[in-house]
């Protein structure tokens, strides 16, 4: 199957910085990326869905500038979390589904713990 | 909204079948029933997928019901490494209404398997 990526897969930080976590698919072009945040203990949660070359579209209760989603290429997004704060520590995980098909495809996953 | 029911946690020894349930009681017509597992600390991966036949791959079997409204995955001789959170979803799964077709997951069912 397709194979997508993330970097880093862990990453701390200090409260109040900011934090970019990048996502690719490595062998299709992704026309669609979604972002899921999982708490520990629970399951992933949709933050958004960002098109290639179009703005992001936040689920409800999510911060759009505090979770800055950029999607300028077919192989890549990025999330960044801005200010970041220990309650945003969390596991951050991409999804991509290519132009062709419906299938999406998930990244391994980036453990983001803010100190 | 979830639109399907689990039971949260399952136990299956090592080698036998596991039968995992779940109910999708307002599924509708044009709806597919997807399993994705989570392995701890890793991202979502795709196990089987089907619209009303019942479905097998190398990996599982999936049997539904022919109401639609339930559906059991299968894992015939499951090991330890199935060890994992199953998540029961039904989504659209369509090329032409791509905007509504998003992976949410529910609580799942977390199957531990024992020697």
């Amino acid at each position: 199957g397709a194979v997508v990526s993330q970097h880093p897969s862990r990453v701390i930080c200090k409260s109040g910085t900011s934090v970019k976590i990048e996502c690719r698919s490595l062998d299709f072009q992704a026309t669609t990326m979604f972002w899921y945040r999982q708490f520990p203990k629970q399951s992933l949660m949709l933050m958004a869905t960002s098109n290639e070359g179009s703005k992001a579209t936040y689920e409800q209760g999510v911060e759009k500038d505090k979770f800055l989603i950029n999607h300028a290429s077919l192989t890549l997004s990025t999330l960044t979390v801005t200010s970041a704060h220990p309650e945003d520590s969390s596991f951050y995980i991409c999804s991509a589904r290519g132009s062709v098909g419906y299938e999406q495809f998930f990244g391994p996953g980036t453990r983001l713990t803010v100190l | 909204d979830a639109k399907t029911t689990q039971p949260p946690s399952m136990d299956c020894a090592e080698g036998r079948a596991a039968n995992l349930p779940c109910n999708h009681s307002t599924i509708s017509g044009n709806e597919y029933v997807y399993w994705y597992r989570q392995i701890h600390s890793q991202g979502p991966q795709y196990i089987i997928h089907g619209l009303k036949n019942n479905e097998t791959n190398e990996m599982a079997s999936l049997i539904i019901t022919e109401d639609r409204k339930s559906s059991t995955l299968i894992l015939p001789h499951a090991t330890l490494r199935d060890t994992a959170v199953y998540y029961c979803i039904v989504r659209v799964a369509s090329l032409v209404e791509t905007s509504y077709d998003k992976v949410i997951f529910g609580p799942g069912t977390s199957l531990s398997v024992i020697p």
